[in-house]
């Protein structure tokens, strides 16, 4: 298995592009979230999705869109990039977001100019 | 929503000495608490977890206890080593029931550093 998959590992947006981060994962795992780590505040989580077809906000979802087609797939849309979604952003599943562990991606880091 | 306060934000301990990592969190309702580490440039991954169920669990060098009257809890690490070294979060969850069910909250992180 090849776990949680994040792509890109690297990405540099001018202020209002657009853009996508991918994640997909391969265990069948129901729960699946995006977190954005920032210094000195810890991995806050923008959206998150207890399955395919269901989405919700976690503490930061201004400026990020999400959809759930499919199990397997989370992607994370930047509407308008902003120099303040300049983060690392990490993908994350888990069996089925309760007591089980959440399996992290390699992240994704965004630089905003 | 649930707030997770963590401290110390950094540690420095010597190799053998124990550490011990110290959170509390907000919503009474949370009943899940798990511990991550991140290593430097890696991905967090899970070290330990306590329910609310439970006081304390114990995992080789590492220890989680919890006192839910206060809620608080904390993670123990004894005999240090320089591979301990590493960023630990903690986390709060309603891992069942509620209207806040998935949302898993993480504390700031403490950066731990284990001089040899």
């Amino acid at each position: 298995n090849a776990g949680v998959t994040q792509t890109p590992k690297f990405q540099v947006l001018k202020t209002g592009q657009s853009m996508t981060l991918q994640c997909a994962q391969d265990m069948n795992h129901e729960y699946m979230s995006w977190y954005r780590q920032d210094p000195g505040m810890g991995l806050r989580l923008i959206h998150y999705s207890v399955g395919a077809g269901i989405t919700d906000q976690g503490e930061v979802p201004n400026g990020y869109n999400v959809s759930r087609s499919t199990t397997e797939d989370f992607p994370l849309r930047l509407l308008s990039a902003a120099p303040s979604q300049t983060s690392v952003y990490f993908c994350a599943s888990s069996y089925d977001g309760s007591w089980s562990p959440l399996h992290f991606g390699n992240g994704t880091r965004l630089t905003v100019t | 929503g649930e707030n997770v306060e963590q401290h110390p934000s950094t540690l420095s301990v010597q190799e053998g000495d124990s550490a011990v990592i110290k959170c509390t969190y907000s919503d009474s309702a949370s009943n899940y608490f798990p511990w991550y580490k991140q290593e430097l440039g890696k991905r967090p991954q899970l070290i330990i977890d306590i329910r609310s169920n439970v006081g304390e669990k114990k995992d080789q060098r590492i220890a989680v206890t919890l006192n839910k009257t206060a809620k608080h809890f904390s993670l123990h690490i004894t005999e240090t080593q320089p591979e301990d070294s590493a960023v630990y979060f903690c986390a709060a969850s309603i891992a069942a029931g509620g209207t806040s069910y998935g949302k898993l909250t993480f504390g700031q992180g403490t950066i731990l550093t284990v001089h040899p």
